[in-house]
């Protein structure tokens, strides 16, 4: 079965850029929608952004200025890029598989962990 | 934007029936999905499109959708479904938005 694996650095610095990739294994990425999640501690989840494996994105509007999302078929891997961070970002970021552009979450990777600090 | 109200929580005696409301404007013209998060692990799907389960989730887990509230019910309920439940819609402008969760104690 189709499992997620986000990887990337788990302490940014305030002002910097957080960047983190979802590899998936078990299936391919192609001719899906993927989607970056977050979750502050003790807080609800928060949709960050969807990309389809075209390079095709839909991103929150409360996030839109802030996120770059992109593909990479060959490596069959996904990214999320969000600059200019505060403390505010800090979260457990989640990768998942959508089922259709407009679906449901399924599955979903372990989840990161991000603190924002200098 | 659209919003998602859920009730912060819900206690339910231990075999007994817990019903999650989650409300929003119209949300019966919405395909609605719910997550079970147990403390330390990510989401997991439970019903998708207002009442499906996805494979291996138990027949106890039901969910309904009409007018301005959609319904997760969990009947039977036992110690290993103490949770946070959230549900999830795609609003007009194709953003997913998530309800506010709620905590569900089996007592």
């Amino acid at each position: 079965q189709v499992q997620l694996q986000e990887s990337g650095p788990g302490l940014v610095k305030p002002s910097e850029t957080l960047s983190l990739t979802c590899t998936v294994s078990g299936g391919s990425i192609s001719s899906y929608y993927w989607s970056w999640i977050r979750q502050p501690a003790g807080k609800g989840l928060e949709w960050i952004g969807r990309i389809y494996t075209s390079g095709s994105t839909n991103y929150n509007p409360s996030l839109k200025s802030r996120v770059t999302m992109s593909v990479d078929t060959s490596k069959n891997q996904f990214s999320l890029k969000l600059s200019s961070v505060t403390a505010a970002d800090t979260a457990v970021y989640y990768c998942a598989r959508l089922s259709a552009a407009l679906g449901w979450f399924d599955p979903w990777g372990q989840g990161t962990l991000v603190t924002v600090s200098s | 934007s659209y919003e998602l109200t859920q009730p912060l929580s819900v206690s339910v005696a231990l075999g007994q029936t817990a019903r999650i409301t989650c409300g929003g404007n119209n949300i019966g013209s919405k395909n609605v999905h719910w997550y079970q998060q147990k403390p330390g692990q990510a989401p997991v799907l439970v019903i998708y499109r207002d009442s499906n389960r996805p494979s291996g989730i138990p027949e106890r887990f039901s969910g309904s959708n009409s007018g301005n509230t959609a319904t997760l019910t969990i009947s039977r309920a036992q110690a290993g479904d103490e949770a946070d439940y959230y549900c999830q819609v795609w609003d007009s402008s194709t953003a997913g938005v998530f309800g506010t969760g709620t905590k569900v104690t089996v007592l």
